[in-house]
Formats: C-alpha cells, structure tokens, sequence
C-alpha cells in the first residue's frame, strides 16, 4: 500500500476525444510526476509538478498537460487523443528534496479506440 | 542520453532457485537507482532504492548492489517462489534537475512449482 490512488482503474475513449486522469497523493507529498508505460515497455516520464507548477517534461506533445492541488491531488489531461496514447498511465510522488524513494499508485488503463 | 538496458528479457526458473537479474545505464551521473516490482496490469512496488553513495541494500530475500563506475546494478533474489513472479523494472534518477526516473524494459520473471 503506497497511499497514491488514481481514478478511474480503466478507460475507453475514441480518438480524437479528450481525458482527464486523477491522482491523489500522501499528505506532504509536494512532488507528483507522471508516467506512460505501453505494453510491453518500462514507464516513460511525461512531466513532474512541484508545488502546482510544472518543473519538469518529457518528450511529450502539448497536449499533454496536467495540474496540481494544494490537497495532493493532480491530475493529467490528454487532448486529441491518438492511438498511440493507449497505455498505462501511472503516477508518483514524493517528498521533494529528500533521499526518499517514489511511491507509484496502481495506474489508469487508458484504451483509445 | 541516459539509457537503461535489462537482461534477460525474460526468466523462467523453478521454485527455489537463486536468481540475478541485470540492469545498465550508459551515464554514471545517477542520484539513485530503484528496483521496481510489477504485477501484471498493476502499479509499481518500490522493492530497493540505492543512493549514488552506497554499493547495496538488503532486503529480506532481496540484495541490489550498485557499481556506478561500471554502470550496473544486480538485484539477487534467493530461494525464489512462485510468488516471486512479476516484471522486475530498475530506473535510474540522474543527477542535478528534477525528479525524472529513466526506466529499463524490464525482466519478466516466472517461478514455477
């Protein structure tokens, strides 16, 4: 039990639609990132947020945003969904600034048809 | 580019063998690496994470060791059981910047009775 939650567990869009995953994090978990794993593949960073604002990217697309809460809850928005956007996405948190290690909650499932 | 290879893609052993799984990075400039476990469709589970600092870490049945000049990590599994089966994932958090975790493909593990 890593005390990350995400919502939904599963998704189906069609391509083109929009989606909105949640995270909710430990109290005092200042650092949320999120993550992509295809099947088959390991975890590819999208981008990280500290203290509601975005600190850090990866090699995705603007259409990949998010947003963070001052209650440790963000979320990642994803718009004109592709294909290719079917994945697990997971997200992470920790203290920042520390030697603690990252908790991942269970991840969301995201289909695109 | 900071890069992580695991070997061997995949294992499958009987019950009670002891087991070592590889992992790579091309950049020796890490912070820390974690080991990572992986049930299927699942979140990740935090199993070891060694800062740049240390050789090793134990736990349980469980040993990571860290040779940074080289680029490799270990993760030693003893006496292993079918519950051990599961994706085995290490990723590196490289140095300076944010909290970005640069993941291998993984090692799909199978122990059978």
């Amino acid at each position: 039990e890593t005390g990350v939650t995400q919502s939904p567990t599963h998704l189906i869009k069609t391509r083109g639609q929009q989606v909105t995953l949640r995270c909710s994090s430990q109290s005092g978990h200042n650092t949320v990132s999120w993550y992509q794993q295809a099947l088959g593949q390991g975890p590819q960073f999208i981008f990280q947020y500290y203290r509601e604002e975005e600190n850090g990217r990866g090699n995705f697309p603007p259409r990949f945003s998010g947003l963070q809460f001052p209650n440790y809850s963000s979320e990642l928005n994803v718009n004109a969904l592709e294909l290719d956007d079917s994945a697990l996405y997971l997200c992470a948190s920790r203290y920042r600034d520390s030697y603690n290690e990252q908790f991942f909650g269970p991840g969301t499932r995201l289909t695109v048809l | 580019k900071q890069e992580v290879t695991q070997i061997p893609a995949a294992l499958s052993v009987p019950e009670g063998e002891n087991l070592v799984l590889n992992c790579s990075f091309t950049d020796s400039a890490i912070y820390n690496l974690q080991w990572f476990r992986q049930d299927p469709g699942k979140g990740l589970t935090s199993l070891l994470l060694i800062q740049s600092s240390q050789r090793e870490q134990t736990s349980g049945r469980l040993n990571a060791s860290l040779d940074k000049s080289s680029g490799r990590s270990t993760l030693y599994i003893a006496a292993s059981q079918p519950g051990d089966s599961a994706t085995y994932l290490c990723a590196v958090r490289i140095s300076g910047g944010y909290n970005k975790l640069i993941f291998g493909a993984g090692t799909r593990l199978a122990v059978h009775p």
